[in-house]
């Protein structure tokens, strides 16, 4: 039973447009969410996190959205560069988890000059 | 070095051999994690340690063997391994297990082909 699910396997926008990556949980006691990039041959790094307090995170070009009751997150980035091309992992814990971290299954982005 | 290291970033090895992972981690922390990632899977965590301490194990076949000597150093002695073991090994570190210590920092991961 996969907890945190991204299905949407790719996505491809151009350069300056947005970006729209989706995540949806099932778990009603996950309340920290953080997303991850991944460039080929490197380790996830940390991008962007939110708690269930909030519903809306932004960094920069990157703003996390959280909608509890649909059990649902986003992360848009804009404008979109080349360089954010990479696979984009949603993440999901909860206090009673500790540090667990469940993990989506990615979307690779494409982002075209 | 700074980070989180994996060495080495690439192994082949048959089913009857015996090879280890190391992971070294160089930014203090407390909590170390190891986490396989298969094509189109998420990632999927295999064992926590926390201060040296292994604190979960999720189910991992007896193939599977870490070990803590410290907490920047963890590794994963490999036995006997089957063809669906090929994968991609992650390495991850935080400053602990407790709290809200969720940002977890990862090596680039060791691509393991079973052959």
């Amino acid at each position: 039973d996969q907890q945190v699910k991204q299905n949407s396997p790719s996505l491809s926008v151009q350069e300056g447009r947005i970006s729209i990556l989706n995540c949806d949980y099932t778990n009603s006691m996950f309340d920290y969410f953080l997303w991850y990039k991944k460039y080929p041959a490197e380790g996830p790094t940390f991008l962007i996190s939110i708690s269930s307090i909030k519903d809306k995170n932004e960094d920069g070009r990157f703003t996390v959205f959280l909608n509890k009751s649909a059990k649902h997150l986003s992360l848009h980035i804009v404008p979109s560069q080349p360089g954010d091309s990479a696979v984009y992992f949603c993440a999901a814990s909860g206090e009673t988890s500790g540090s667990r971290l469940t993990f989506g299954e990615g979307t690779q982005l494409t982002v075209n000059p | 070095e700074t980070g989180v290291t994996q060495t080495p970033r690439h192994l082949v090895m048959g089913m009857t051999n015996k090879k280890s992972l190391k992971c070294e981690q160089h930014l203090g922390h407390n909590a170390m994690y190891w986490y396989k990632q298969s094509a189109k899977k998420p990632l999927e965590l295999m064992f926590v340690y926390n201060f040296k301490e292994q604190t979960e194990n999720n189910s991992v076949p007896s193939r599977f063997s870490p070990e803590c000597p410290n907490s920047s150093h963890l590794f994963l002695h490999l036995h006997t391994l089957q063809p669906e073991d090929s994968a991609l090994y992650l390495c991850a570190s935080s400053p602990s297990t407790g709290g809200r210590s969720y940002e977890q920092y990862f090596g680039p991961g060791t691509r393991l082909t079973v052959t």
